[in-house]
């Protein structure tokens, strides 16, 4: 059974530019996480689909973040545009059901806004 | 608000120790706690869940306990070896669809 995957793996771009990053969960799995790393902070939750629906979002931090879950199968995280504070890893997860199910993580994408 | 500590931030032990990791959290309604393996430039890999109902929960030379009403977790590794060397995560959901809040991580370092 695939895991989690991510693409791009690294992502470099300059201040302004827009950047999209993709999720395919595990196949069958409805719920899909978005979470982000930024340089010596905690990994923080950015929000939450349950099939195509957006169930949480409040952790996105402003309005340039655009995500999307077509068809309720893989994810896109659009930054648009891009800012120098945007930086970091950003991780997708996805389980069975919600919060009593076990998570498995994609291997982030690392994004450099320069 | 759950809130998810981890202490020490770093450690390092001799090939052959048992290793002690800690984690702290301030909800003790909390439905579950996930810990996770991180190697550097690599994603999370999940190594236990331990479910609210659960005391702990054993994989290999792992074993997870949780203590709802101290608000801790912990893992122990048996027999340490330098392929355990990587970063350590805990988290536990906010809320019931699995918003995860984590800790810092402990970085462990295993010597030869």
């Amino acid at each position: 059974e695939a895991g989690v995957t991510q693409f791009p793996s690294h992502s470099v771009i300059e201040k302004g530019q827009t950047v999209t990053l993709r999720c395919d969960p595990i196949s069958g799995h409805d719920n899909l996480y978005w979470y982000r790393r930024v340089m010596g902070k905690e990994i923080k939750f950015l929000l939450h689909f349950v099939k195509e629906s957006k169930q949480d979002e409040s952790g996105m931090p402003n309005n340039r973040f655009l995500a999307e879950r077509t068809g309720g199968t893989y994810s896109t995280l659009k930054v648009q545009p891009a800012e120098l504070e945007d930086s970091g890893v950003y991780f997708c997860a996805s389980s069975q059901e919600g919060g009593w199910y076990e998570q498995f993580f994609g291997p982030g994408t690392r994004l450099t806004v320069l | 608000k759950q809130e998810v500590t981890q202490i020490p931030a770093a450690l390092s032990v001799p090939e052959g120790e048992n290793l002690v990791l800690n984690c702290s959290f301030t909800d003790s309604a909390i439905y579950n706690l996930q810990w996770f393996r991180q190697d550097p430039g690599k994603g999370l890999t999940s190594l236990l869940l331990i479910q609210s109902s659960q005391r702990e929960q054993t994989s290999g030379r792992l074993n997870a306990s949780l203590d709802k009403s101290s608000g801790r977790s912990t893992l122990y590794i048996a027999a340490s070896q330098p392929g355990d060397s990587a970063t350590y995560l805990c988290a536990g959901p906010t809320d019931s669809w699995g918003k995860l809040q984590f800790g810092a991580g402990t970085q462990v370092v295993v010597t030869p």
